[in-house]
Formats: structure tokens, sequence, C-alpha cells
């Protein structure tokens, strides 16, 4: 089983307020991904690390920022959400830099912004 | 543009008979294969892959089938359960330009018992 969590799992919250999402994994896994999912829809990359102090943007563009202080940590944050930021956001990690390996993936979190 | 295509956002199979699910990819650095499987309100869960130095990899009721020459893989599911049904992404993953993990829009299989 997948040791990979994420907090919360779901979260209602009013537009302009600052939130961040958890993401934890108890691996050892270096890289680790932000995907965000509308119903429907296909997994949109949207934030992604190789390791710590390392953080890239994915191919959709997203007004969230994430950081990687830790190897086993990667939250993302949003400054101001706005109703656009609804959607379902899920958090993954894989072992090792190419391919052989799966990647694992958290319970998600639902987010709505009223 | 779309690296991994699943060009049917639908499938509905009767219980006990196969499902055959599609998946196309364009970018030819990718050299490993995963399906996933995910349910509403849940993060997708790991079922199967296959590395590009194989053509099959069998895992009980689940078999991947890789064409590297036309870029096509598919999952078959016998037989299919009503369990079975959920939504089912393709994902690729390789080297330089393909080192991310990329998934398709997902295929939903409904199985009718």
């Amino acid at each position: 089983e997948a040791d990979i969590y994420q907090t919360p799992r779901y979260l209602v919250i009013g537009t302009g307020k600052k939130i961040t999402l958890e993401c934890s994994q108890t691996m050892g896994h270096d890289k680790m991904y932000w995907y965000q999912q509308d119903p429907g829809m296909e997994l949109h990359l949207i934030h992604y690390s190789y390791g710590v102090n390392s953080t890239e943007k994915g191919d959709l563009s997203s007004e969230s920022t994430v950081s990687r202080i830790r190897t086993e940590h990667f939250p993302l944050t949003l400054e101001s959400a706005r109703p656009s930021h609804t959607s379902q956001y899920l958090c993954a990690s894989s072992a090792r830099q190419g391919g052989g390996t799966e990647a694992f993936f958290g319970q998600g979190t639902r987010l709505t912004v009223v | 543009d779309q690296q991994v295509k699943q060009n049917s956002p639908s499938l509905s199979v009767q219980e006990g008979r196969i499902s055959i699910l599609n998946c196309d990819y364009t970018n030819s650095m990718f050299d490993y294969f995963l399906w996933y499987k995910k349910y509403p309100a849940e993060g997708p869960t790991f079922l199967i892959s296959i590395s590009s130095i194989k053509d099959k990899n069998e895992d009980g009721r689940f078999t991947v089938f890789l064409n590297k020459s036309a870029k096509h893989l598919s999952l078959h599911i016998v037989p299919s359960q009503p369990g079975d049904s959920a939504v089912y992404f393709c994902a690729a993953i390789g080297s330089g330009s393909a080192r991310q993990l990329t998934f398709g829009s997902g295929t939903q299989l409904t199985v009718l018992p």
C-alpha cells in the first residue's frame, strides 16, 4: 500500500483566502508531482519536483506555487483562491528519475472556492 | 498538444466479457507505460505497467500490450467484473522531453451485470 497522504480531503473556502494543500510521502521518493483534474477530464500536470529545492511548472499553467524543502513534503499554495481554482488536486510520487517504476497517488483534495 | 491520447471517453461491456481499452502516444522518448484505475473523489491506483523492451505484460485478469511501431498500447481485462467499473488512465514516462509522467484523458469503463 502506498504511503502518500494528502490533507485535507475536502475543502470549501471563500474567494481571496490563502490555502495550502499538504502532501507527504514516507517512501523516500525523489520525484513528486501535483496534478489537477476536473470531473471527466484528464489529469493535468501543474508542478513537479525531482528532489529537494527542485521545482518546475508542468504543462498546465497554474497560479499555485510549490516548495520542496524536505524530500517527504511537497505542499501546494494558492495565495488568493478564486472560483476558477475549484477542482480536484492530486499529489503523486515516484522513486526514480526515469521510467521503471510506478507513481503512487494520494487520495486527492477536492477544493471548492465559493 | 496531447502526447498521450485515449480516444474513447467511455466503454460499456457485459460482465464476463473482455474489456479492451486503447491508448496512443506521440513522443518516441516514452519508454515506460502504465495503466491506472480511478474512482470518483479518489486518487488513481496503479494497475499494471510495461517497459518498452516488452510487448506484453500480464497480471491476473489484466494484460497490457505494447506496439511500439504504432505507438499504441492497450489494456485487456478478462473476464470483466462489475467492480472494474471506473475511469482508466493510460500514462507514459521516459527521458528528455518525456521525463514527466504524462496521462491520457481517461476512459470510463462500465461493466454491466
